[in-house]
């Protein structure tokens, strides 16, 4: 198994332009989410999703959308990029879901950077 | 470089020496604990967990001791490698349901030789 994957692993945008971070996940999980790590804090959960075609926010959602049309992909998407955006983003998966004992399996992560 | 957890707290210790990593949290309704290493590059990995009816629970060189009393969470690393290097940040669920973990900002663990 690769686990969880994320493309690409390092991105420039310029303020303005999108883009959608890739993520996909081979363990058949049901639970995925998508966070931010931003310098000196801890992880920030932008977005979630319990299963195909279902999402839900996330503490902090502003300027991001995801979908989720198949078990194994969880893409998020910039709309309009801005410098906040700049930051560490993470994929994860779990089978069970936070609220479990189950844990979450992380991807490599993105560094996206907003000039 | 990696520019996560840049401005970290610092944990330097000798290699073989044992390593003692606190964590502070911050919802008294959490039953769930977790601790991740993330290495300079890769995603979080998860290390021991231990539920809020537990004072202990000891790994393969790791332990994690907590204290609900104080909200206080540690995670001792025996006889600590190279290969230990890392950021280690703590993890809590509070039991309130939903898909909220908490993550601490973590600590950056350096092993000199």
């Amino acid at each position: 198994n690769a686990g969880v994957t994320q493309t690409p692993k390092f991105r420039i945008l310029k303020i303005g332009q999108s883009m959608t971070l890739q993520c996909t996940q081979d363990m058949n999980h049901n639970y995925m989410y998508w966070y931010r790590q931003d310098p000196g804090m801890g992880l920030k959960l932008i977005y979630y999703s319990v299963g195909a075609g279902i999402t839900d926010k996330g503490e902090v959602p502003n300027g991001y959308n995801v979908s989720r049309s198949t078990t194994e992909d969880f893409p998020l998407r910039l709309e309009l990029a801005a410098p906040s955006q700049t930051s560490v983003y993470f994929c994860a998966s779990s089978s069970l879901g936070a609220a479990s004992t189950d844990t979450q399996y992380f991807g490599p992560g993105t560094r996206l950077t907003v000039l | 470089g990696e520019s996560v957890g840049l401005h970290l707290p610092t944990l330097s210790v000798q290699e073989g020496d044992n390593s003692i990593i606190n964590c502070a949290y911050s919802n008294s309704a959490s039953d769930y604990f977790i601790w991740y290493k993330q290495e300079s590059g890769k995603g979080p990995q998860f290390i021991i967990d231990i539920r809020s009816n537990m004072d202990k629970r000891q790994g393969q060189r790791v332990t994690v001791l907590l204290n609900k009393t104080v909200k206080h969470l540690s995670l001792q690393i025996a006889a600590t490698q190279p290969g230990d290097s890392a950021v280690y940040f703590c993890a809590e669920i509070p039991n309130t349901g939903g898909f909220k973990t908490i993550f601490g900002a973590g600590t950056r663990l350096f092993v000199k030789a």
